[in-house]
């Protein structure tokens, strides 16, 4: 199956600041990606979809100015959280849209974000 | 309203069972319905996806929908241990292939 990858896979920060993270389908083209978001021992919440050359389309109850999502290329979606909390912590994954598959998206192995 | 339910707890199941989950969705617009594993610190992955009323078999792996009922349902035939994972429920919100997802059923097979 394709392969979308993620980076970095965990990430330290301390509270105030930004953090980027970069999520890249590696051997196919996704003009859609999606944002998630997971806490411990909860399902995942879908937090905003990718749109290549367009501005995300956000869930309802996540704000756009502090999830900052860029899908500037074909193969890549960074979604940076800025003046980061400790509430914010999380397992933060994207997947990508299979182009040829009517149902099927692509999970990235996720990113560990802990707010110190 | 939570938009794809599944209620039941821990399930523990014994080697080479057979494991049955079931997952409820709210949307009856849905058109296409997921089922994933989920390993401790992992992402997902997929294990089946399913649209049309009936079974749709896979190996081990049974999905079963109904949506005049609303459910779907997944059984995995001849679990070993490392079925042991976190199964969820997914189900297409709309346009795009937006999923919205259940909370998970955690299976636990005693070797």
């Amino acid at each position: 199956g394709a392969v979308v990858s993620q980076h970095p896979s965990r990430v330290i920060c301390k509270s105030g600041t930004s953090v980027k993270i970069e999520c890249r389908s590696l051997d196919f083209q996704a003009t859609t990606m999606f944002w998630y978001r997971q806490f411990p021992k909860k399902s995942l919440m879908l937090m905003a979809t990718s749109n290549e050359g367009s501005k995300a389309t956000y869930e309802q109850g996540v704000e756009k100015d502090k999830f900052l999502i860029n899908h500037a290329s074909l193969t890549l979606s960074t979604l940076t959280v800025t003046s980061a909390h400790p509430e914010d912590s999380s397992f933060y994954i994207c997947s990508a849209r299979d182009p040829l598959s009517a149902y099927e998206q692509y999970f990235g192995p996720g990113t560990r974000l802990t707010v110190t | 309203q939570k938009e794809v339910e599944q209620n039941s707890g821990p399930l523990s199941v014994p080697e080479g069972a057979i494991a049955s989950l079931n997952c409820t969705y709210s949307d009856r617009g849905s058109q296409s319905f997921f089922w994933y594993r989920q390993y401790s610190g992992k992402s997902p992955e997929l294990i089946m996806f399913i649209y049309s009323n009936g079974d749709k078999e896979d190996g081990r792996f049974t999905a079963q929908l109904n949506k005049a009922s609303q459910y779907v349902s997944l059984l995995i035939r001849d679990s070993p241990p490392s079925d042991s994972a976190t199964y969820l429920c997914a189900v297409n919100m709309g346009g795009n292939n937006r999923l919205a997802f259940g909370k998970g059923n955690q299976v636990v097979v005693i070797p």
